[in-house]
């Protein structure tokens, strides 16, 4: 049974960079796409990028200037980067993986990712001077 | 984006008895070359991250009880919970898989009446 474990400083500056890592235990980071998702507190759900293992990434538009995912294959780690924080970004980050699915269109065998199927217990940052 | 609505917002049923929480999408999640439903449904309890109940909009998790069940197609999709027990108390997500950015519904609260 994988298992998903976020870390990183609970508690950020306004302007400052939120720095988080997944790490990714008991299986392998190979052969799946990762996202990072946050929660607000008391709120929904928003979906903030994901990453192929591969390394090709995609972002929320909502955040894209401001987000950065990266893989580390070596260290079994996924990691997110968010700039100029304010306390909009406070919320639980969540990281979780989805299965590779396959599907045909007219440029042949595509790839994409499917529901998310395993989560992390989620990590709280607050932003606040 | 594809909007993702739930409703209701929240619903008390008895013990026993059956819950259904419906989900819609602003357009299709069904793709047509596979005839799948990018649609999933999750459950939340709190403290805990979401877990997958369903994924393809009703194909069932590994090691979900049979008494919940997915359904619908195309924009419209509905999870029952039927003999609904203690444990089932949680917020219920649907998120759409079919483009990115993925979004999720506002979620549904189901207590015990």
């Amino acid at each position: 049974q994988v298992q998903l474990q976020e870390s990183g400083p609970g508690l950020e500056k306004p302007s400052e960079t939120l720095a988080l890592t997944c790490s990714v235990s008991s299986g392998s980071i190979s052969g799946y796409y990762w996202s990072w998702i946050r929660q607000p507190p008391g709120k929904g759900l928003e979906w903030i990028g994901d990453i192929h293992y591969s390394g090709t990434t995609n972002y929320n538009p909502s955040l894209n200037s401001r987000v950065t995912i990266s893989v580390d294959m070596s260290k079994n780690q996924i990691s997110l980067r968010l700039n100029s924080v304010t306390a909009a970004d406070t919320a639980v980050y969540f990281c979780a993986r989805s299965p590779v699915t396959n599907y045909y269109n007219s440029g042949g065998e595509q790839i994409w990712p499917g529901a998310f199927d395993s989560w992390g217990q989620g990590t709280l940052v607050t932003v606040s001077s | 984006d594809i909007v993702v609505t739930q409703s209701p917002d929240s619903l008390a049923v008895s013990l026993g008895e059956r819950a259904t929480v419906n989900c819609k999408s602003s357009q299709s999640l069904l793709y047509s070359s596979n005839n799948k439903n990018y649609l999933a449904w999750y459950q939340q309890k709190p403290g805990q991250p979401p877990k997958l109940l369903f994924y393809w909009a009703s194909t069932r998790e590994s090691g979900v009880p049979d008494r919940f069940s997915g359904s619908g197609s195309g924009t419209d999709f509905t999870l029952s919970i039927s003999n609904l027990q203690a444990e089932d108390v949680a917020v219920y997500y649907c998120q759409q898989y079919y483009s990115r950015p993925f979004t999720f519904g506002p979620g549904t609260r189901v207590d015990i009446k």
